[in-house]
């Protein structure tokens, strides 16, 4: 069965600068699809950035990148120069080929003025 | 719109009604899926539709729970005689076609039981 571990439940940073949140997932599957998912206190799910388990290059856009390490089966999201406005809920997933995702418990990021 | 709408936004129902909650789809995208996400928690995989096969119900945490999407666009989640356990918000998602593209969501349904 598919897994998906966030240790860390909340973290803090200072604005501007760099913080990376841990995503380590377990799978049997080859061909899967990593997500990293924005839920603000308002709700909704933002999408933010995928990497494909055939990717050779670390996922990029804009100030979020994924650092992946396949042979560890981590995925961790980083996210650089931090914003007031990304004080929200982290959700790291993975989704198999029939398209069902499993995801993590979430981080709770801060970003201090 | 150009994104998920969900209705209603906010349901309360006393213990033993039935439930339906509507889920529209980004126009032209042919996967819909349904998750549960408790307080605190992560959400959860309820079931999976490509156009208007069911493909994966794996999810549904009881026979109370049906979904459907008979003309492969709008799809419903009915959950009948509620229980307080039901209280949570359901998460409807789609995406462009199957496999590993990634899914858009909607606002969500926050149900309470009472």
């Amino acid at each position: 069965a598919q897994k998906i571990t966030q240790t860390q439940p909340g973290m803090f940073v200072q604005e501007k600068e760099a913080v990376t949140l841990d995503c380590t997932y377990d799978t049997s599957d080859q061909s899967y699809g990593l997500f990293w998912y924005k839920q603000p206190s308002s709700g909704e799910m933002i999408f933010l950035i995928y990497q494909g388990s055939y990717d050779e290059q670390n996922a990029t856009e804009g100030r979020y990148s994924l650092n992946f390490q396949k042979a560890r089966k981590s995925a961790n999201l980083v996210i650089s120069a931090s914003q007031l406005g990304d004080s929200a809920m982290y959700f790291c997933a993975m989704r198999e080929g029939t398209g069902k995702s499993t995801f993590g418990d979430g981080t709770t990021l801060t970003v201090k003025p | 719109g150009a994104g998920v709408s969900q209705s209603p936004r906010y349901k309360v129902a006393k213990r033993g009604q039935d439930v339906a909650l509507r889920c529209d789809p980004i126009s032209g995208h042919v996967s819909l899926f349904w998750y549960q996400q408790a307080l605190g928690q992560g959400p959860e995989f309820l079931t999976y539709f490509q156009n208007e096969a069911q493909l994966d119900k794996s999810g549904l945490p009881s026979d109370r729970f049906f979904a459907e999407r008979p003309e492969g666009s709008v799809s419903t989640l009915k959950i009948q005689r509620t229980q307080q356990e039901d209280s949570a918000v359901y998460l409807c998602a789609s995406s462009l076609g199957g496999g590993l593209r990634e899914q858009f969501f909607g606002p969500g349904t926050r149900l309470t039981v009472l």
